[in-house]
């Protein structure tokens, strides 16, 4: 019944791993995202993803990227991880017309060591 | 550029009222939202402007004035639960393909 979800929910990994995070949403909704929020709480997008069309933030270093097998799923994936990627990662979705008010999933919390 | 700023931190008292500010430069504009956040929750979506006005949805109401670059949530009858971030967001361009750009947030301390 859950509307988004991740997983893991929890992450321990060390550095320079390699570690993917998963998100699916049952919303039919056509539009997914990627959020950071660090330690201060401060929630920052990271990608975008409608319709095969990716926006990226240009802060977000290369070694994050975006996969979408389907239209339903955006998973996130990391290449040599480093402490400074420790944060808690949300995924969202929402419905391009209307509002186009986002519905967060759980988050994942990355602890890199 | 984009700023959005609010207060780090306000207190209130159960059963009181409580206004949050939220001030925002964008480089383009297509509607304001407010989330509220639960320590160790994902935020969860309160209110949506993109028209200047208030939006009434039971206790909470949200104002936004466009010219002005402002918007504020008003929470009524306060509650304990009431206790949480809430946090602006503005969406900058016209389709949905963009995210938001949340402000820091406002811890809000609801007290007996």
């Amino acid at each position: 019944d859950t509307a988004v979800s991740q997983t893991p929910k929890y992450l321990v990994t060390q550095m320079g791993n390699d570690k993917s995070i998963k998100c699916e949403q049952n919303l039919g909704h056509d539009t997914m995202y990627w959020y950071k929020q660090d330690s201060k709480k401060f929630l920052k997008i990271m990608f975008s993803y409608n319709n095969k069309e990716l926006i990226i933030n240009e802060t977000v270093p290369n070694r994050f990227s975006p996969k979408s097998p389907d239209k339903a799923h955006l998973n996130l994936h990391i290449n040599s991880l480093e402490l400074g990627d420790s944060a808690v990662y949300f995924c969202a979705s929402s419905q391009g017309s209307g509002p186009g008010e986002q519905y967060f999933g759980p988050g994942t919390r990355l602890t890199v060591t | 550029g984009q700023n959005i700023d609010q207060p780090t931190e306000m207190t209130a008292t159960e059963g009181a009222i409580v206004q949050i500010n939220c001030t925002y430069q964008t480089s383009g504009f297509n509607g304001l939202f407010w989330y509220q956040q639960h320590a160790g929750e994902a935020p969860t979506f309160l209110s949506y402007n993109v028209l200047d006005g208030l939006e009434e949805k039971g206790r909470f109401s949200s104002f936004l004035s466009r010219s002005k670059g402002y918007s504020y949530l008003l929470l009524k009858e306060l509650q304990m639960k009431d206790s949480a971030s809430y946090l602006c967001a503005v969406r900058s361009s016209g389709g949905g393909a963009d995210g938001l750009t949340f402000g820091k947030g406002t811890h809000l301390i609801i007290q007996p």
